[in-house]
């Protein structure tokens, strides 16, 4: 079957650097992505990993090992409004995005 | 670019009623359209994938008798929940894919339409 396994909740403090893991398993891949979703909004993209090493978009960087079947999502310097879930999903054989459950990210002062 | 939105943003309808909720890609051509629905602190359930001029594809426990989906063009997708109950309410989220370089199935994704079924 398909599977996408991130953690439900971690808590970080603000200014600190928190890595989000998510592993997968898909009938073939074609990219992992990560998006952000804040409460009662739509996600909005992060990033996309297709060839594995890391993606750095200034405080967000996001690392992919395909034979692992691993990504995770890397956040500097955290903010208040880095409070949010975050979502990794993985394109499988046929271009569908698998969704995980999201991780939702508490930033405490 | 790559901006898609719907409409509306939200709505409170009687039970039994039914609620159209459009989903536009404004401007770029969308291959595929995807509605998902997403109850309170739970993640996306994708609901149905529905490609131009064809019929959608229905998720596991989805009633296509009772979400009708339409994809009458390459920018426009409608979503209408028909007889309406109160375990309908919900967010319901549409996204839009272009396939670029066949390899890159982004989905750009509307703000949502919030339900409330009295």
């Amino acid at each position: 079957g398909q599977n996408i396994d991130q953690p439900t909740e971690m808590t970080a403090t603000e200014g600190a650097i928190v890595q989000i893991n998510c592993t997968y398993q898909t009938s073939g891949f074609n990219g992992l992505f990560w998006y952000q979703q804040h409460a009662g909004e739509a996600p909005t993209f992060l990033s996309y990993n297709v060839l594995d090493g890391l993606e750095e978009k200034g405080r967000f960087s996001s690392f992919l090992s395909r034979s692992k079947g691993y990504s995770y999502l890397l956040l500097k310097e955290l903010q208040m409004k880095d409070s949010a879930s975050y979502l990794c999903a993985v394109g499988d054989s046929n271009y569908q995005l698998i969704w995980g459950a999201g991780t939702k990210l508490i930033i405490k002062p | 670019g790559a901006v898609v939105s719907q409409h509306p943003s939200w709505v409170i309808c009687k039970s039994g009623t039914s609620v159209k909720i459009e989903c536009r890609s404004l401007d770029f051509q969308a291959t595929t359209m995807f509605w998902y629905r997403q109850f309170p602190k739970q993640s996306l359930m994708l609901m149905a994938t529905s490609n131009e001029g064809s019929k959608a594809t229905y998720e596991q426990g989805v009633e296509k008798d009772k979400f009708l989906i339409n994809h009458a063009s390459l920018t426009l997708s409608t979503l209408t929940v028909t007889s309406a109950h109160p375990e309908d309410s919900s967010f319901y989220i549409c996204s839009a894919s272009r396939l670029a370089g066949g390899d890159y199935n982004e989905q750009f994704f509307g703000p949502g339409t919030r339900l409330t079924v009295l």
